[in-house]
């Protein structure tokens, strides 16, 4: 089983800040939360990875609270071409693998 | 650099034949992973292998599916018999080390229908 929640879909239009929030009540010390992209007829794409607070790369943000119980994955700006799948997984040091849920399919419209 | 490799990008069966995937792992990254990944829903973990030694095949149906990763470099991953809910797109992935800090870089992955 996934150890993470997130919504089923979302939408928004081009311009928009889209925020998209996973839940991970039983989150370990040691595990660290990662979020991957997936455009139709490809494989997902690793997109940002955080243990704790604000993350920031040149594709998006990441927010982690205190708890670290959830994290928001941020978008700035979205365009038609972020129209994917965003999975938010949990993960650990100790080399189990990654387990997808069936992530978050966020559609972009003009 | 190079992404991970698989072939071939698509296969058509009949149910009861056997079919072959292969993958070609970015170079130097010592953990691989084979995903199943049916329409609508998210990657499903096949099996792990960490050099050529497997690491996790729990969710692997033995029976009829088997992999192998020869030298710690190419893996294949087999269905002999193939069933109508084999239908998927196998995915392969690979990472510099098998610890959650290391992004997993994937293939473009093989779509498999199995009529």
């Amino acid at each position: 089983l996934a150890k993470t929640t997130q919504p089923i879909s979302m939408d928004s239009y081009e311009g928009q800040e889209v925020n998209i929030t996973c839940s991970h009540n039983n989150i370990a010390t040691n595990d660290y939360i990662t979020w991957y992209q997936q455009f139709p007829s490809q494989g997902p794409r690793f997109i940002i990875q955080g243990y704790k607070t604000k993350v920031t790369n040149e594709v998006a943000s990441l927010f982690i609270p205190a708890d670290r119980k959830s994290s928001t994955l941020s978008l700035p700006r979205v365009s038609l071409s972020d129209t994917a799948v965003y999975y938010c997984l949990v993960g650990d040091q100790a080399g189990t693998a990654l387990i997808f849920g069936k992530g978050t399919t966020l559609s972009v419209s003009s | 650099e190079a992404g991970v490799a698989q072939s071939p990008r698509y296969k058509i069966i009949e149910k009861r034949q056997s079919v072959a995937f292969w993958c070609n792992p970015i170079s130097g990254h010592a953990t691989l992973y084979w995903y199943q990944q049916i329409l609508g829903q998210g990657p499903k973990l096949l099996i792990q292998f960490q050099n050529n030694g497997v690491v996790d095949d729990s969710q692997l149906p033995k029976d009829r599916f088997s992999a192998e990763r020869l030298k710690g470099v190419d893996s294949t991953l087999k269905i002999q018999p193939a069933k109508l809910e084999d239908s998927a797109v196998y995915l392969c992935a690979s990472s510099l080390a098998w610890t959650a800090n290391y992004g997993y870089t994937f293939g473009s992955g093989t779509r498999l229908t199995v009529v």
